[in-house]
């Protein structure tokens, strides 16, 4: 099973709203990533979980708060967003974080926020 | 900052022709990986080169790596409709972060 999967598939919330996006992989891989990406652009890294630890946050607002229940999962808790985060949000994993490692996809979950 | 740069950023062939698209990069790199993103959904890896790879084949694809002018190119021969999508260079900055090219849009014609 090479899958990542992602839910919502799509997502509209409010700015006061919480709301949590889910990846998960049955890969065994020990790194998971969350990326953000807006129409026409390419992926911005937001973060990285290497053996189920944050090892990398790249400077993203406290608004978008991850979370890595298991080496399966990986959530990215939203709350408060403004409508400059509406964008396609992106899941990957790896074997591991290493600089040769293929990392695989989820189909993302399109969020709009209102 | 962004290592990897795409030209051209959009690229419309008629089927059966071939699709070259090219990347530059910033920095000496360990790697340089291809990924293709059908409209609005996931990335799909097509193809990693190490950097001591000059050219490497895959299916239709080939790709070519020049670390002397930190560049590299993707070339699907004989395209089909189905190759219409965005192709993204990507490199590995400092120890875990992967960094996309701005991407190339490829629409294919039948």
């Amino acid at each position: 099973d090479t899958e990542v999967t992602q839910t919502p598939k799509h997502l509209v919330m409010g700015m006061t709203n919480k709301k949590s996006l889910k990846c998960e992989q049955h890969m065994g891989h020990r790194a998971m990533y969350w990326y953000k990406q807006k129409a026409k652009k390419p992926p911005e890294l937001m973060f990285v979980y290497s053996y189920e630890k944050l090892s990398i946050n790249e400077s993203v607002p406290s608004r978008f708060s991850p979370e890595c229940p298991n080496s399966s999962l990986l959530n990215l808790h939203l709350h408060a967003l403004q409508p400059e985060d509406s964008a396609l949000y992106l899941c990957a994993s790896s074997q591991d974080s290493g600089r040769t490692d293929t990392q695989y996809f989820g189909p993302g979950t399109r969020l709009t926020v209102l | 900052s962004q290592q990897g740069e795409e030209d051209p950023q959009a690229l419309s062939i008629q089927e059966g022709e071939n699709a070259t698209m090219n990347c530059s990069y910033k920095t000496s790199i360990n790697n340089l990986q291809w990924y293709r993103q059908n409209s609005g959904r996931g990335l799909v890896h097509l193809i990693l080169i190490r950097s001591n790879e000059r050219e490497k084949h895959s299916g239709r694809l080939r790709v070519t790596l020049d670390t002397s002018k930190k560049s590299s190119s993707l070339l699907i021969t004989a395209s089909r409709a189905a190759d219409t999508a965005s192709y993204f260079c990507a490199v590995i900055q400092g120890a875990q972060k992967l960094v996309f090219g701005q991407g190339t849009r490829l629409t294919i014609n039948p």
